[in-house]
């Protein structure tokens, strides 16, 4: 299948300072990518969607200003955790959806650990 | 929008025995059904997908059904494995151009034991 890599895979911060992670698309040009949040033990919970070229489309209690979502080209899109607070501590995934055939595959990155201090 | 309800949160089977995790789904125009399996810690992995024009898909020990008029769905999995224990995760798209949006299930702890 497709590959996603995500960067970094942990990181600690302390609280008041931002944080930027990074999804690449590694074997495929990925027009979407999508942002996940994962509590433990809990399933993803989809933060907004990433179109090259366009704003994100964020869900519903997202704060897009804390949030910030950028899809630079078609593969690379990053997220960058604003003034990071402890309860912003989790796992983050991308995922990026290739077009195979009859196409809808989504391919998800390793994920990212945030913790914030 | 698309709600996404999985049975049971978690499931505990003898080696060899098989696994069936069942997922049912709101919106009537969803057509696409992927089911991820996901282990501690890492990323969740595509294992099989049924599109709406299919009702049944199989890939060695793992299969899948689909019932649009129950708007139901099933994951199963034969002569299970202890490498097969993992969370799964069943999941509803409407696929239609570049509208795409996967909503998950909570996910099953399926435990397989020596």
């Amino acid at each position: 299948g497709a590959v996603v890599s995500q960067h970094p895979s942990r990181v600690i911060c302390k609280s008041g300072t931002s944080v930027k992670i990074e999804c690449r698309s590694l074997d495929f040009q990925a027009t979407t990518m999508f942002w996940y949040r994962q509590f433990p033990k809990k399933s993803l919970m989809l933060m907004a969607t990433s179109n090259e070229g366009s704003k994100a489309t964020y869900e519903q209690g997202v704060e897009k200003d804390k949030f910030l979502i950028n899809h630079a080209s078609l593969t690379l899109s990053t997220l960058t955790v604003t003034s990071a607070h402890p309860e912003d501590s989790s796992f983050y995934i991308c995922s990026a959806r290739a077009y195979g055939q009859g196409g809808s595959e989504q391919y998800f990155g390793p994920g990212t650990r945030l913790t914030v201090t | 929008g698309e709600n996404v309800e999985q049975h049971p949160s978690t499931l505990s089977v003898q080696e060899g025995d098989s696994a069936v995790i069942k997922c049912t789904y709101s919106d009537s125009a969803s057509n696409y059904f992927p089911w991820y399996k996901q282990e501690l810690g890492k990323r969740p992995q595509l294992i099989i997908d049924i599109r709406s024009n299919v009702g049944e898909k199989k890939d060695q020990r793992i299969a899948v059904t689909l019932n649009k008029t129950a708007k139901h769905f099933s994951l199963h999995i034969t002569e299970t494995q202890p490498e097969d224990s993992a969370v799964y995760f069943c999941a509803a798209s409407i696929v239609r151009g570049s509208n795409y949006k996967l909503t998950f299930g909570k996910g099953t702890l399926l435990t397989v034991n020596p």
